[in-house]
């Protein structure tokens, strides 16, 4: 196991309605990454967090948004729910450079949209 | 745009065989490659990276991966594949000047039969 736990597991939400996904990192790692996975596909990113500060997004719209806490926990939120949002929800933690940085993931939040 | 194909989904082998799981991505930058594992309804298992040097990687379980600058691939190999073997496996790259986000392939899922 890695050491990054996600909350909650599974999630059934309906459509218009907001949900957040929570991120517990690493110990030491200070970057936290949240990807999208809908099913049969690689998982997409969809922004990155380093030391409370938005630090690349992906191709996702404004609804997508995120925290990032001084203990490098992180959260996720998705407002307005759409039923393509259901996917499995991935977050990673990391530390390092770009020579040295390693994404480790959490076992994943599974979001139903109906 | 960075990306990496996986141009198998699906790969077959017989257990005690060696395995290769497929892996190019698209020439921008210095490529930094990775592979990952996922089992049925969990999070990436990291395997193995390339970043510089050694063309030849190795990594957990007993696999390793191979650089090819000229021919743009990654492949996957396991000199004697294990049923337990049996995942999904996806390849992805970062490049030294993205904000350290990964872009995955599609994913191939090997299936090894006893």
């Amino acid at each position: 196991e890695t050491g990054v736990t996600q909350s909650p597991t599974h999630l059934i939400k309906t459509r218009g309605q907001q949900v957040t996904l929570r991120c517990s990192s690493q110990s030491g790692h200070n970057t936290v990454s949240w990807y999208q996975q809908a099913l049969g596909q690689g998982p997409q990113f969809i922004f990155q967090y380093y030391r409370e500060e938005e630090n690349g997004r992906g191709n996702f719209p404004p609804r997508f948004s995120g925290l990032q806490f001084p203990n490098y926990s992180s959260e996720l939120n998705v407002n307005a729910l759409e039923l393509d949002d259901s996917a499995l929800y991935l977050c990673a933690s990391s530390y390092g450079d770009h020579l040295t940085e390693t994404q480790y993931f959490g076992p994943g939040t599974r979001l139903l949209v109906l | 745009a960075q990306s990496v194909a996986q141009p198998e989904d699906q790969v077959n082998v017989a257990e005690g065989n060696p395995l290769t799981v497929k892996c190019t991505y698209s020439v921008s930058g210095n490529p930094y490659l990775f592979w990952y594992v996922q089992y049925p309804n969990r999070g990436l298992q990291f395997l193995l990276k390339y970043i510089t040097g050694d063309n030849l990687v190795k990594g957990s379980y007993g696999f390793e991966a191979e650089f090819n600058k000229s021919q743009t691939s990654f492949h996957l190999k396991k000199p004697s594949a294990l049923v337990s073997d049996s995942a999904l496996y996806f390849c992805a790259v970062r490049y030294s000047g993205s904000a350290r986000q990964l872009t995955f392939g599609s994913g191939t899922q090997l299936t090894v039969l006893p």
